[in-house]
């Protein structure tokens, strides 16, 4: 079975600051995939940032990126320069051998102007 | 509009009462899925089809849960017998690759 903590339930970031929100998860799955999704208030899931566990190089999108360390099971989220729009809650998830996504509880971000 | 798409949004309904809630996945994506998300709580899965086929099913899908997809695009899921605990967001994703694309959800009220 597959499991994904978020240890943080909120964090707050002054605009234009960094902030990463931690994940630890934990699988027997030899191949899966680990995922940042963003979930704005009133508003559907969006895909932030997406990294294979097979590679090592740590996925970067724009101003997100991750720290993925595979032998310690974590896989956090960097925001640089943060900005308003950043505001919402974030779930990571983690996809082994079926289809289905695994979802942490979440951690709602706040971005401070 | 190529996304997913969901309906209706917001349901009320009474204990005791059936609902059917549709999705309208992204047109050439062939995997399409159920959650459920209750308040403060991340997503949980529900249910997949691969085309018309259903291929996993959560323990979290009682018999009062029933998915269809009949012709391999939209998919209904029909909750029989509401309860207050069936209180929750369900939001529906379809994919072709990997990444899950997500519907707005429909918020299924019980009272």
């Amino acid at each position: 079975a597959q499991t994904v903590t978020q240890s943080q339930p909120e964090m707050s970031v002054q605009e234009a600051e960094t902030v990463t929100l931690s994940c630890t998860y934990d699988t027997s799955e030899s191949d899966y995939y680990l995922f940042w999704y963003k979930q704005p208030p009133s508003r559907q899931m969006i895909l932030v940032i997406r990294q294979e566990a097979y590679k090592q190089q740590n996925a970067t999108e724009n101003r997100f990126s991750v720290n993925f360390q595979k032998a310690a099971k974590s896989f956090s989220l960097k925001i640089s320069d943060s900005q308003l729009g950043d505001a919402a809650m974030y779930f990571c998830a983690s996809q082994g051998g079926s289809e289905k996504l695994v979802f942490g509880k979440g951690t709602k971000l706040t971005v401070n102007p | 509009d190529t996304g997913v798409s969901q309906d209706p949004r917001h349901k009320i309904t009474k204990r005791g009462q059936n609902v059917t809630f549709r999705c309208d996945p992204i047109s050439e994506h062939n995997r399409l899925y159920w959650y459920r998300q209750t308040l403060g709580q991340g997503p949980e899965f529900l249910t997949y089809f691969q085309n018309e086929a259903q291929l996993e099913k959560s323990r979290l899908l009682s018999d009062r849960f029933s998915a269809e997809r009949p012709k391999g695009s939209f998919s209904t899921l029909e909750i029989q017998r509401t309860e207050q605990g069936d209180s929750a967001m369900y939001l529906c994703a379809s994919s072709e690759g990997t990444e899950q694309f997500f519907g707005p959800g429909t918020r299924l009220t019980v009272l």
